[in-house]
């Protein structure tokens, strides 16, 4: 059974670039089957799903973001990152990684536990 | 974007009840349809997929049906580890939605 666990900085000001990371244990970021996704969700609001990666150097993302977000798979140390660029208060939210692809297309399993971004100066 | 409406979107219940989730959609997907559970502080859980199909190691009291646009989640016999918030989500179409949350809590 895969574990995921979410990292990074915990408060990014307005403007600047938000980066988390999610180490992988238990399961390879080089499997092909697989969609390594960053899901969000801002506080008292539904889920929201991010974008993903998969095959080494491919991505999707949700066009919400306005190209902001960068996913990326980092194979030698078996982690995923995401990047958000340009964040406002409105990136405020806490940001899941999970995995897709193995129970049946895109649905996701496991989730990590989370981590709350505040963008705040 | 496939917009997915649950209800209600807060419900009060005891030990022992059962509760019914609805999840509608905008545009009909077949069953391509899931159900997660949220703790605070906690990963989230995968509950059932393609609309009906109970994850492995999910307790039988939980159950999903329905297709086209319109699917619920049932629990019955509700347990003291079920209170919690319970998702939808399509994966037919990206990009991928999910619903705004439906959080049962101690009557």
């Amino acid at each position: 059974q895969a574990l995921l666990q979410e990292s990074g900085p915990r408060v990014v000001k307005p403007s600047e670039t938000l980066s988390l990371d999610c180490t992988v244990s238990g399961a390879s970021v080089s499997s092909a089957e697989s969609f390594w996704t960053w899901i969000r969700q801002p506080p008292g609001k539904g889920l929201e799903w991010i974008g993903y990666g998969f095959d080494t150097d491919n991505a999707s993302y949700n066009s919400s973001l306005k190209s902001r977000a960068t996913i990326s798979l980092d194979t030698s140390r078996n982690q995923f990152s995401l990047t958000l660029t340009s964040v406002t208060a409105a990136d405020t939210a806490v940001y899941y990684c999970a995995r897709g692809g193995m129970i049946d297309g895109f649905v996701f399993d496991p989730w990590g536990q989370g981590t709350l971004v505040t963008v705040s100066s | 974007d496939i917009q997915l409406t649950q209800s209600p979107s807060h419900v009060s219940a005891s030990v022992g009840d059962t509760v019914t989730i609805s999840c509608r959609a905008s545009q009909d997907f077949v069953t391509s349809l899931a159900w997660y559970q949220q703790k605070p502080g906690r990963a989230p859980k995968l509950l059932i997929y393609a609309a009906s199909t109970l994850h492995s190691g999910v307790p039988s009291r939980f159950s999903g049906s329905g297709s086209g646009t319109d699917f619920t989640l049932t629990i019955t016999s509700l347990q003291p580890d079920d209170f919690a918030t319970y998702s939808c989500q399509q994966s037919h179409r990206h990009p991928l939605t999910f619903g705004g949350g439906t959080k049962v809590d101690i009557k």
